[in-house]
């Protein structure tokens, strides 16, 4: 267990839909992260917050938000979903704003599957 | 701007050999960290190894070393001692420490088939 909890770790559903993504942090970190890797595009950074405030942001479409809250778990909406959006997301935490020298710890993941 | 090539898509090693992943990035950042994982067939993004780009020696984890030639910027990944359980997908990835965002870029990774 790496100590970042994700939620659901499956999830199946319709185009058009809109469904969130639950993460938990390490405990203790601070910094969350969401990728999104699909097998063309391979691992795409998505949206980083830091202490509940948004810090970086990546290739996130316009369908998609997060945010962070105040116990520092954080949340991937995503809506008007498409086939293409299917996808494992993963979520990361990290001590800091930064990348340390150990990484990010990684969830599991959640794979979505858009039919 | 930052990218990291990973050039083997799949590579085969025999158990008990040694191996190597390659892995060449791009910055024009001075300051920046180099990162490897290995995501098994359950999928989990595991830590293996990281280099700094102001560390003198290259570093080292159990079977794993990781050969940083800075002029050349690559930075590929040698396992030892390949074992079947090494069969899995690596990533090449990195962070550059100039800026004050924290996230990781990514190669597409090499997919590892130990062969018994």
């Amino acid at each position: 267990d790496s100590g970042v909890t994700q939620t659901p770790k499956h999830l199946i559903t319709a185009t058009g839909q809109r469904v969130t993504l639950r993460c938990s942090p390490r405990s203790g970190d601070l910094s969350v992260y969401w990728y999104q890797q699909s097998l063309d595009q391979g691992l795409q950074f998505l949206i980083q917050y830091y202490n509940g405030e948004e810090r970086a942001k990546g290739n996130i479409l316009e369908r998609f938000s997060a945010q962070q809250f105040p116990d520092l778990h954080s949340e991937l909406n995503l809506s008007s979903l498409e086939l293409g959006d299917s996808a494992l997301y993963f979520c990361a935490s990290s001590p800091r704003g930064d990348a340390s020298s150990y990484g990010y710890t990684f969830g599991s993941g959640t794979r979505l599957t858009v039919v | 701007a930052q990218k990291i090539t990973q050039t083997q898509p799949g590579m085969f090693v025999q158990e008990k050999e040694a191996v190597t992943l390659d892995c060449t990035y791009d910055t024009s950042d001075p300051s920046y960290g180099l990162f490897w994982y290995k995501q098994p067939s359950s999928g989990e993004m595991i830590f293996l190894i990281y280099q700094g780009s102001y560390d003198q020696q290259n570093a080292t984890e159990g079977r794993y070393s990781l050969n940083f030639q800075k002029a050349r910027k690559s930075a590929n990944l040698v396992i030892s001692a390949s074992q079947l359980g090494d069969s899995a997908m690596y990533f090449c990835a990195m962070r550059n420490y100039g800026g004050s965002q924290g996230n990781l870029i990514f190669g597409k990774g090499t997919k590892l088939s130990v062969k018994p």
